[in-house]
């Protein structure tokens, strides 16, 4: 009964490929987010989605890119992946609202490209 | 500009005393809210106690508490009675208001030692 859960946990790929991470939430929240986590532990937000907007962090490439079949899942696809694209990446997920909503992280996907 | 900063990159803390690990946050918006996480070396982010910008006490959840100073716009975590698990990276986060959608930010994280 995982709240929010991530596949693969571990992704280990070449330079070049495209991939995709999985992301679900059980928890019925409406916003779900993609944060990257860099080898100094801080944590950057790629992506904000709920089923009326999409944002995306401006600083982020177009090689990024959520996919959300419905609310409960939003997947992360890289294209062309680059060596500085290895990090862990969270999904996590809070109830649509105001700011006393906390939100609700994944395990986290080790990505580690050669 | 730095919304959120905690300038510990890292603490030392004797098992079973107190601890402080400072935040101190930018906002000109007078709703938001403040959140602390722990990251366990294990990966995992896990909530740990919230404060609001209109709560009127500071913030208890077990033995963390948080010293939340809004003139100062400071919300310091207060671990008491250390133990050895609660060595781990701690991240400070704020949510500004009042509307959905409105993202967190998340300062660099301190990492906690707890020495035995």
């Amino acid at each position: 009964d995982t709240a929010v859960s991530q596949t693969p946990k571990y992704l280990v790929t070449q330079m070049g490929n495209d991939k995709s991470i999985k992301c679900e939430q059980n928890l019925g929240h409406d916003t779900m987010y993609w944060y990257k986590q860099d080898s100094k532990k801080f944590l950057k937000i790629m992506f904000s989605y709920n089923n009326k907007e999409l944002i995306i962090n401006e600083t982020v490439p177009n090689r990024f890119s959520p996919k959300s079949p419905d609310k409960a899942h939003l997947n992360l696809h890289i294209n062309s992946l680059e060596l500085g694209d290895s990090a862990v990446y969270f999904c996590a997920s809070s109830p649509e609202g105001t700011y006393q909503e906390t939100q609700y992280f994944g395990p986290g996907t080790r990505l580690l490209v050669l | 500009a730095q919304k959120i900063t905690q300038t510990q990159p890292g603490m030392f803390v004797q098992e079973k005393e107190a601890v402080t690990l400072d935040c101190t946050y930018d906002t000109s918006d007078p709703s938001y809210g403040l959140f602390w996480y722990k990251q366990p070396s294990s990966g995992e982010m896990i909530f740990l106690i919230y404060q609001g910008s209109y709560d009127q006490q500071n913030a208890t959840e077990g033995r963390y508490s948080l010293n939340f100073q809004k003139a100062r716009k400071s919300a310091n975590l207060v671990i008491s009675a250390s133990q050895l698990g609660d060595s781990a990276m701690y991240f400070c986060a704020m949510r500004e208001g009042p509307n959905y959608g409105q993202n967190f930010v998340f300062g660099p994280g301190t990492r906690l030692s707890v020495l035995p």
